[in-house]
């Protein structure tokens, strides 16, 4: 079946400009993770979704950053008024349900580059 | 969540038997031990999970001791293909709230040499 998924797969954007990344979970997910991670680290949380609320959002770094599961399936992750220090690989996840005996699968990632 | 430490990079052989040891000292009575793989590029995959005592499935197999404040990812007989970096991982039960996120370390980087 279908995996999770994530468009753009890249996204070239200027300091200071508004981006929205995409995330479509697999179907039947009630849990939905995003992650970011630079150049030689591991995957860094950010915020995830039981249904369409946040129930964690502690790892979101400041208030530019925001992300919304409407639906309960798809999310997206904005960030407002991008900085250089944004530039990493954005990873979305999903799982049947939350909690740390459930498998997460992972999207391919959107490259986000903040020139 | 415990913080699990491994080692930054192993190196190894196609057809040998590998071995990554995480500790993870301070885990909890109900939390889970992970392993993800992540290839360049790609998103981190599930390999293997448990709580206690030894998991095998089709790829590897997890070795847990009694006190659970380390475990050890075992990869037989590798390929150039098992090249990639190996996270230890451990994870909550849900209850309720903040238990759901997992937490990453930098990972081991393993590379198998022809």
């Amino acid at each position: 079946g279908a995996g999770v998924s994530q468009t753009p797969s890249n996204k070239v954007t200027e300091k200071g400009k508004y981006v929205e990344l995409r995330c479509d979970p697999i179907s039947g997910h009630t849990a939905l993770y995003w992650y970011r991670q630079s150049l030689g680290q591991g995957p860094e949380f950010l915020i995830y979704f039981q249904g369409t609320g946040a129930a964690d959002d502690s790892g979101l770094p400041n208030d530019r950053f925001f992300a919304v599961r409407p639906e309960g399936s798809v999310s997206t992750l904005k960030i407002q008024r991008t900085e250089r220090g944004d530039s990493a690989v954005y990873l979305c996840a999903s799982s049947l349900s939350p909690g740390g005996d459930y498998e997460q699968y992972f999207g391919p990632g959107t490259r986000l580059t903040v020139t | 969540l415990a913080k699990t430490t491994q080692p930054i990079s192993m190196d190894s052989y196609e057809g040998q038997e590998v071995n990554i040891t995480c500790s993870h000292n301070n885990i909890a009575t109900n939390d889970y031990i992970t392993w993800y793989q992540q290839f360049p590029s790609q998103g981190p995959r599930f390999i293997i999970q448990g709580y206690k005592t030894k998991v095998t499935n089709e790829v590897a197999s997890l070795f847990i001791p009694a006190d659970r404040k380390s475990s050890t990812l075992s990869l037989p007989r590798v390929s150039l293909s098992d090249t990639a970096v190996y996270y230890c991982l451990v994870g909550r039960l849900y209850y309720g709230g903040s238990q759901g996120n997992l937490i990453f370390g930098k990972g081991t980087k393993l590379s198998v040499k022809p």
